[in-house]
């Protein structure tokens, strides 16, 4: 079964240092990945997605992220932190269910940005 | 394009009550899915409809069910509330509900029960 692990429910970085998000995937086979941020008070907003091809893949706002198969890894960075990336961010996986579209997303990660 | 809409925005409710929440999908998206999220469980999948068919569900009680209407919007109904029912319920919409497709999410509705 599919499956996704965020590491670190709450990650702190200054402004202009370097955002690492880690998440790591289990999947019996090659998997759709997503990452998705939501700020407060909203909904969820798609930041970049893997599907096929590229495995380094840029999103908006400045992120990207790289499919490592072997590592069964899908980390999100950013080079420069900013306080407007200041949210939670979900890692997500599709299943496989006839097709159709069911994401599992992971616990998230609350990103705090300070001055 | 408008984005997806989700009413009511807040709901309090009391044990044993019922709801109804409502969303509109985005214009010419058929596909809309529910999800809760609570801070202990995170995000969950709830159901899937498509074409006023419900093609997945999740590992939730009968007590949550919902329908899709012919113009795409959708209900999630609950009955029998339970104080762990509160939570921020999700609806995202896409064209057609396929696995690499992108989710276009509404703001929620913020149902608290008493």
């Amino acid at each position: 079964a599919q499956s996704v692990t965020q590491l670190g429910s709450h990650v702190s970085v200054s402004e202009g240092a370097l955002v690492l998000l880690r998440c790591n995937y289990s999947s019996s086979v090659p998997p759709y990945l997503f990452w998705y941020v939501q700020y407060p008070n909203q909904g969820l907003q798609l930041l970049l997605k893997y599907t096929t091809g590229a495995t380094l893949v840029k999103g908006i706002n400045g992120f990207e992220a790289e499919f490592k198969k072997s590592e069964t890894s899908f980390h999100l960075t950013k080079p420069s932190a900013h306080m407007s990336d200041a949210a939670e961010y979900f890692c997500a996986v599709t299943i496989s269910s006839g097709g159709y579209n069911k994401l599992i997303f992971g616990a998230g990660t609350r990103l705090a940005v300070h001055p | 394009k408008a984005g997806v809409t989700q009413t009511p925005r807040y709901l309090i409710k009391t044990r044993g009550q019922q709801v109804t929440l409502s969303c509109s999908p985005i214009s010419g998206h058929r596909s809309v899915s529910w999800y809760q999220q609570t801070p202990g469980q995170g995000l969950q999948f709830l159901f899937e409809y498509f074409s006023e068919t419900q093609r997945n569900k999740g590992n939730f009680p009968g007590r949550f069910s919902g329908r899709q209407f012919s113009n795409s919007r959708s209900e999630m109904n609950v009955s029998t509330l339970e104080l762990g029912d509160s939570a921020l319920y999700l609806c995202a919409s896409s064209l057609a509900g396929s696995t690499n497709e992108k989710l276009f999410f509404g703001s929620g509705t913020q149902l608290s029960v008493l």
